[in-house]
């Protein structure tokens, strides 16, 4: 009963440089999104999709890329790492309209 | 658009004392509310979330009413444990957006000492 699996868990990056971070679901959810964490600012949408093929932009999704090739998968591409995108990242999945399962996080820092 | 304000945090409380954290939002419609707990190193978890209004989400001794009037969904809980101890968000999820997108509060840590 794995649910909404992040990896890597933590990552270190030089500025400059790109990286995907994985996420996967196995219950079937249409819905499927990614946010960052910040300190004192919640949870802010990246991008999030509503079904394989169907990608859109959220609150803060520059420098950032997502596709949708199949329901479980949804990674998340960093083009090209700055310091400001040091962060929590989260994926979170869900039916349309119902709640969010999210997965642990993956704890960002760019050097 | 749809935003969401929490109470300044953070909040340090004893055993068995009372708790609220205050949650007010703005949106358009009738969106779903949410409470959100997120533990130490983990994700978040729904904690209680309610539909419509005068509707009353509870769990785990938390409960929170959604007041159309006052626009408001505060938590609260009669006697916190340290167990209770993480961050608490507050969500809304406006049904004129696509799919389930969530707009969060900023976040209130709760500290619950023995």
């Amino acid at each position: 009963n794995a649910g909404v699996t992040q990896t890597p868990k933590f990552q270190v990056l030089k500025t400059g440089q790109s990286m995907t971070l994985q996420c996967a679901q196995d219950m079937n959810h249409e819905y499927m999104s990614w946010y960052r964490q910040d300190p004192g600012m919640g949870l802010r949408l990246i991008h999030y999709s509503v079904g394989a093929g169907i990608t859109d932009q959220g609150e803060v999704p520059n420098g950032y890329n997502v596709s949708r090739s199949t329901t479980e998968d949804f990674p998340l591409r960093l083009l090209s790492a700055a310091p400001s995108q040091t962060s929590v990242y989260f994926c979170a999945s869900g039916g349309h309209y119902e709640k969010l399962f999210f997965g642990s996080g993956t704890q960002l820092s760019v050097l | 658009g749809n935003s969401v304000t929490q109470m300044e945090g953070p909040v340090t409380l004893s055993e068995e004392a009372f708790l609220t954290i205050n949650c007010t939002y703005t949106a358009t419609g009738y969106p779903s509310l949410f409470w959100y707990v997120q533990y130490p190193g983990e994700g978040l978890q729904l904690l209680l979330k309610a539909t419509k209004a005068d509707d009353k989400g509870s769990n785990k001794g938390f409960e929170a009413t959604y007041r159309k009037e006052t626009t408001s969904f505060h938590l609260e809980k009669g006697s916190v444990q340290v167990s209770d101890s993480a961050v608490y968000f507050c969500a809304l999820m406006g049904r004129e957006t696509s799919g389930s997108r969530l707009t969060f509060g900023e976040g209130t840590q709760l500290t619950v000492n023995p």
